[in-house]
């Protein structure tokens, strides 16, 4: 167990909605980053956040938004999805270095 | 020519065997050197970093940089069945505002 937790484990939605997944990070950390991992593109970062502040930017479509709150949760809102956004999507989190990062149990997402 | 270059596999190798699995890259400001171990359908657990060239081994892990032939490697002794996963490797600038970039993973399989 890596200390980070992911909510829901499996979503399931059509084309043109939107969902919001939740991330807690490791109790300490500050940073968060959400990753999405495909069958053909592989895992693949998309944002950062630490201290409540974006740090970096990835791989991130328009139609996807992230936040990091107060007590350091994040959400990553994904809109108008299509049938592509279909994958696991991993939080991470770490201290103030990037390089040692510890994934969460990922939310599957399907959309119909 | 994609960042990360890793075989996907699978490589299946008996039980107690000495298993090589590798990456190529070509930025060469990648600093930081992760393998990670994905069992299906579940988080990457990070087994060890490398900062720069050289070699670091845990347990029954040994990993290796070459940074002059953007080359690395992660060496696995005396495998055993719990081993079959698929391993990723990771990279990172380092300074703590980017995301890691990611091979495909290998899949590996040790055989009883």
């Amino acid at each position: 167990d890596s200390g980070v937790t992911q909510t829901p484990k499996h979503l399931i939605t059509a084309t043109g909605q939107r969902v919001t997944l939740r991330c807690s990070p490791r109790s300490g950390d500050l940073s968060v980053y959400w990753y999405q991992q495909s069958l053909d593109q592989g895992l693949q970062f998309l944002i950062q956040y630490y201290n409540g502040e974006e740090r970096a930017k990835g791989n991130i479509l328009e139609r996807f938004s992230a936040q990091q709150f107060p007590d350091l949760h994040s959400e990553l809102n994904l809109s108008s999805l299509e049938l592509g956004d279909s994958a696991l999507y991993f939080c991470a989190s770490s201290g103030y270095t990037s390089y040692e990062q510890y994934f969460g149990p990922g939310t599957r997402l399907t959309v119909t | 020519q994609k960042e990360v270059e890793q075989d996907p596999g699978p490589l299946s190798v008996p039980e107690g065997a000495i298993v090589s699995l590798n990456c190529t890259y070509s930025n060469s400001a990648f600093q930081y050197f992760m393998w990670y171990r994905q069992y299906s359908r579940k988080g990457p657990e990070l087994l060890m970093y490398t900062y720069s060239s050289g070699n670091k081994e845990d347990g029954r892990f040994t990993a290796q940089v070459d940074k002059s032939s953007k080359y690395i490697s992660l060496f696995i002794r005396d495998s055993q069945p719990s081993d079959s996963a698929t391993y990723l490797c990771a990279m990172s600038e380092g300074g703590g505002a980017d995301g890691l970039t990611f091979g495909k993973g290998t899949h590996l399989i040790i055989q009883p």
